[in-house]
Order: structure tokens, then sequence, then C-alpha cells
């Protein structure tokens, strides 16, 4: 059983750029969900994407958007970035075996803007 | 709208100590309560998982029980180790609305040799 993966690990932007991570659920798993973590704080919710429609945002502005694929794979996309848009970036998946109230977390992406 | 508190926010303790750390949540409806621990730069890595009709799980030096009518929930980890340094982090996962965890900011724990 693979686990959760994402890419890249570590990325540098410029402020005002667009960027796109990208995320595969663990085998199995159909809802998929992202969280930022800023430096010193516990992550923070994103959104979530469920059969490929969203299904829930966190307090977070539109230029934060997602898209989930028919294999249940995932992108977050980050359109005119913040210097505040530093953090590491968590991908987690979740799955009707578990009654979709345990997710399990990718190793993350650190995003650096400067 | 639920909020999660860890405390202390920074813990250092010598090797071999037992340690508490605690976590409090103030919406009592929740299906379960996850520990983590992470490390500086890296993801999360699940520790301990219980569900909220459970009162604690425990995983070799590790134990973790819940209160869930008072908000409470404990990490005790028994002879720390200096490998058990590290943030550890308590997540809430509610009754209501989008299935999502809702984490504290976490204890940064640091175990002296």
């Amino acid at each position: 059983e693979t686990g959760v993966t994402q890419s890249p690990t570590h990325l540098i932007k410029t402020r005002g750029q667009q960027v796109t991570l990208r995320c595969s659920s663990q085998s199995g798993h159909n809802t998929v969900s992202w969280y930022q973590q800023a430096l010193g704080q516990g992550p923070q919710f994103i959104f979530q994407y469920y059969r490929e429609e969203e299904n829930g945002r966190g307090n977070f502005p539109p230029r934060f958007s997602g898209l989930q694929f028919p294999n249940y794979s995932s992108e977050l996309n980050v359109n005119a970035l913040e210097l505040d848009d530093s953090a590491l970036y968590l991908c987690a998946s979740s799955g009707a075996e578990q009654g979709f109230t345990e997710q399990f977390f990718g190793p993350g992406t650190r995003l650096t803007v400067l | 709208k639920q909020e999660v508190t860890q405390i202390p926010a920074a813990l250092s303790v010598p090797e071999g100590e037992n340690l508490v750390l605690n976590c409090s949540f103030t919406d009592s409806a929740i299906y379960n309560l996850q520990w983590f621990r992470q490390d500086p730069g890296k993801g999360l890595t699940s520790l301990l998982l219980i569900q909220s009709s459970q009162r604690e799980q425990t995983s070799g030096r590790l134990n973790a029980s819940l209160d869930k009518s008072s908000g409470r929930s404990t990490l005790y980890i028994a002879a720390s180790q200096p490998g058990d340094s590290a943030t550890y982090l308590c997540a809430v996962w509610g009754t209501s609305g989008t299935y999502k965890y809702i984490f504290g900011t976490g204890t940064r724990l640091k175990v002296l040799a």
C-alpha cells in the first residue's frame, strides 16, 4: 500500500508568481484535504476535495484553488503569491475504510516566497 | 467554533524523565483526537488516535488519554529520550461541518542527554 506523496519537496517563488503543488492520495482514498502550516503554528485547513468536487473550505482567499483528478490525485494552486504564503503545505487523504474520520498525511511541500 | 490549545508551548527536560503534554478543546462534539509528532521541517507522524468512545490509547512509551466531557487530552511520555525531541501536535475531528482536523499550535519538546 502506497502512502500519501507530495511534490515537489521544496519550492522557492517570488511574490506575485503562481505555484502548483501536487499530491497523490493513499491507495483507495477518494478524499483529499490541504493544510497550510506557517512556522511555529499548527496546520490550518485550506479545503477538501471529494470525487473531484470541493467539499468544504477554510478561511483562505479565492487565490487558493484546487483540483482533484479521476485517479484522486490533487493539485493546490496559489495565485499572486504573497510573502505570508511561505509555509509547509500538507496534503492528507481519507477513505471509506476509516469512515472518513481519519486522515493520513503526506510529507509536505515547503514553499518559500521571496 | 472549535479551538484547540496546547500547554506548554515549549518544554525542556533531562533524559529519563516522565512528562505530560496537555491539549484542551472547546467543543466536546468530536469523533476522535489524534496526537502527531513533527520533526523540524518535516511532515506529521501519527502517534496515537483516540476515538470519542475511548478513554485512552497506548503505544510503547506513549499513553494518550481523553476526557471528552471536560475537553482535555494528555500525552504521557515515559522515560524520555533525546530522540523524543520534536514538536507534538494534537488535533480533533469534529462531528459537524467539513470533515477536517483542527490542530493546536503544538508543544516543542527538547530532551537533554
